[in-house]
């Protein structure tokens, strides 16, 4: 099994531009996560999904959208790049959301210029 | 508002050498205390949940406890293979959706 699937696993993206990060699970999981991990920080929860065709905003969402695009895809839009974004990004899926045994993808990371 | 800190931020040992990293957390209400190990470049891994004060896991070398205030991840005899960034994270009673995460503990382990 793959597992928690992300791509890219890298980006550069100048300020302004626009970007989709994707993610995929086959762990068949209901819920699905967007993290961000900034040094010296804990991991922050952007938005999740607790399941197919539903989604909702976490700690940070500005900035932000997602699509739960079925049950096994989530992704993670950033509609016009800050360098305030500049960050790695993990998706996660769980059983449910009170089930948070989390499977988390390589993450991407991306730098804002 | 829900609090987690994670001591040292950096501990080096050398192999063998047995030792702990603390998870202090604040929260209303636990409904579930997590550990998680993460690789450089790598997302977390999940290691453990604990539940309720008094409760203990133990996977290999390592071994989590908990209790009203705080949990410790016990790492007996390591090995090189156990060096990693440890993250501890708080889900409490009634915030499904959240879990508030530590910085971690950055454990290196020399032979």
């Amino acid at each position: 099994n793959a597992g928690v699937t992300q791509t890219p696993k890298f980006q550069v993206l100048k300020t302004g531009q626009s970007m989709t990060l994707q993610c995929a699970q086959d762990m068949n999981h209901n819920s699905m996560y967007w993290y961000r991990q900034d040094p010296g920080m804990g991991l922050r929860l952007i938005y999740y999904s607790a399941s197919e065709g539903t989604t909702d905003k976490g700690e940070v969402p500005n900035g932000y959208n997602v699509s739960r695009l079925n049950k096994r895809e989530f992704s993670l839009r950033l509609e016009s790049a800050a360098p305030s974004q500049t960050s790695v990004y993990f998706c996660a899926s769980s059983p449910s959301l009170g089930q948070r045994e989390a499977f988390f993808g390589q993450g991407t990371r991306l730098t804002v210029v | 508002e829900d609090q987690v800190t994670q001591s040292p931020e950096a501990l080096r040992l050398q192999e063998g050498e047995s030792s702990s990293l603390n998870c202090s957390y604040t929260v209303s209400g636990l409904r579930g205390l997590f550990w998680y190990r993460q690789d450089p470049g790598k997302g977390p891994e999940f290691l453990f949940t604990l539940y309720s004060a008094g409760e203990e896991k133990e996977k290999e070398r390592l071994k989590a406890t908990l209790t009203k205030k705080e949990s410790f991840l016990h790492i007996t005899a390591p090995k090189p293979e156990d060096s990693a960034t440890y993250l501890c994270a708080v889900q409490a009673s009634g915030t499904a959706s959240k879990l508030t995460f530590g910085t971690g503990t950055r454990l290196q382990v020399t032979l």
